[in-house]
């Protein structure tokens, strides 16, 4: 089945500066890589997702970038805030599976 | 509701307890996902179902998990004799469609579940 990878699993940033998520994934079938907020107790919240036909994708602060000849994706957050810090989970879906598989987790913290 | 609804919000049971987790996805979201999340790790895939048929239970960690969803709609996950190592999060997702151009899946706020 699908395993997917992701680095690093602490990140620790200044307000302000940019942070970088990378997950590499095994099934070259995947074709859907969502990327999820999750803050303590709270449910994961869907942030930004990039499909196999796109290499990059942008929203605001946020963008994502895809390479599927070396099955890698990540996320990368610009001028970051506090408001930013919680968990982030990267995921990966395989049209063969139709299920969510995802990595285990970057705990980001953004300091004022 | 706008949002993917489960209930209840946190559970405790004694361990060899049976309980019930219930699931309301985002109207008209033909599929719907349960997942386990262990506590500091990312949510694990338990089963799915596409409308009322249970397509993929591969992710069950054992005969005592059993989930249904009998019209479509609302879905039960259900855990007999419960066991300590049950104690997790069960979060739920529903996404409109599933198959080549997958649709997000929405997760719900999910089941504290506690086995003493």
């Amino acid at each position: 089945g699908e395993n997917v990878e992701q680095h690093p699993s602490t990140l620790s940033v200044q307000e302000g500066d940019s942070a970088v998520i990378k997950c590499t994934y095994s099934d070259s079938a995947s074709n859907y890589f969502p990327w999820y907020k999750q803050e303590l107790g709270k449910r994961p919240q869907l942030i930004i997702d990039i499909r196999s036909n796109v290499g990059e994708k942008k929203d605001q602060r946020i963008a994502v970038t895809l390479n599927k000849t070396a099955k890698h994706f990540s996320l990368h957050i610009t001028e970051t805030q506090p408001e930013d810090s919680a968990v982030y989970f990267c995921a990966a879906i395989s049209p063969s599976y139709g299920k969510l598989t995802f990595g285990q987790g970057t705990i980001l913290t953004v300091h004022p | 509701g706008a949002g993917v609804s489960q209930s209840p919000r946190y559970k405790v049971a004694k361990r060899g307890q049976d309980v019930a987790l219930r699931c309301d996805p985002i109207s008209g979201h033909v599929s719907l996902f349960w997942y386990q999340q262990a506590l500091g790790q990312g949510p694990e895939f338990l089963t799915y179902f596409q409308n009322e048929a249970q397509l993929d239970k591969s992710g069950l960690p054992s005969d005592r998990f059993f989930a249904e969803r009998p019209e479509g709609s609302v879905s039960t996950l259900k855990i007999q004799r419960t066991q300590q190592e049950d104690s997790a999060v069960y979060l739920c997702a529903s996404s409109l469609v599933v198959g080549f151009g997958n649709q997000p899946q929405h997760f719900g706020d999910g089941t504290r579940l506690s086995i003493l």
